[in-house]
């Protein structure tokens, strides 16, 4: 089966850089996720990584590393509206199996 | 291009009825996977249909049911309903299944007494 562990709650500064971690143990490996949920809102996809190293869209970032089964998700210059869960999914062993989400990380913004 | 949509947004049910959300993926998209969301266990796959084919199913009981229909519309049963069945139900569409990007509906929330 799949597992994958997150910091269940991280708090950071308006304008700072945060770090979401998330580790993983799975039977095989496809690809790491990672999704944005608001409170009452749908998941929405932020990113995607296949194959080592860093993928950057805007204030986002995600790294993989395969062989520590690690990954984590980076967003800069903070903003209150990115108060939200953040969630990692891997999908393994192959590209046709579903996404197996971890359990989420609250990332409260603070003035 | 209009989002996936979920009928209805909110329900309340009793213990031991039955029911049927429905799921209208995003137009081309002929993918559609459902998941519970609770917030001691996150998001649990239920199924996956492709083509009105389960292609995928997660860890749930047999109460928990769905289908596909032709036009990739898809819904989920759930019958005999306990109160741990309480969560936002979310199905997601994508293009093809597989690594494609998901997109989520907004989700129903289900609530049984």
């Amino acid at each position: 089966g799949q597992s994958l562990e997150q910091p269940s709650e991280v708090t950071a500064v308006e304008g700072a850089i945060v770090q979401i971690n998330c580790t993983y143990q799975t039977s095989g490996f496809y690809g790491l996720s990672w999704y944005q949920q608001h409170d009452g809102g749908a998941p929405t996809f932020l990113s995607y990584n296949a194959l080592d190293g860093l993928e950057e869209t805007g204030r986002f970032s995600s790294f993989l590393s395969r062989s520590d089964s690690y990954g984590y998700l980076l967003l800069q210059e903070l903003q209150m509206k990115d108060s939200a869960s953040y969630f990692c999914a891997v999908r393994a062993p192959s590209g046709n199996t579903p996404l197996v989400f971890g359990k989420g990380t609250r990332l409260s913004v603070i003035a | 291009k209009a989002g996936v949509t979920q009928t209805p947004r909110y329900l309340i049910k009793t213990r031991g009825q039955q029911v049927t959300l429905s799921c209208s993926p995003i137009s081309g998209h002929r993918s559609v996977s459902w998941y519970q969301q609770t917030p001691g266990q996150g998001l649990q796959f239920l199924f996956e249909y492709f083509s009105e084919t389960q292609r995928n199913k997660g860890n749930f009981p047999g109460r928990f049911s769905g289908r596909q229909f032709s036009n990739s519309r898809s819904e989920m049963n759930v019958s005999t309903l306990e109160l741990g069945d309480s969560a936002l139900y979310l199905c997601a569409s994508s293009l093809t299944g597989g690594a494609d990007t998901q997109y989520f509906g907004p989700g129903t929330r289900l609530t049984v007494l």
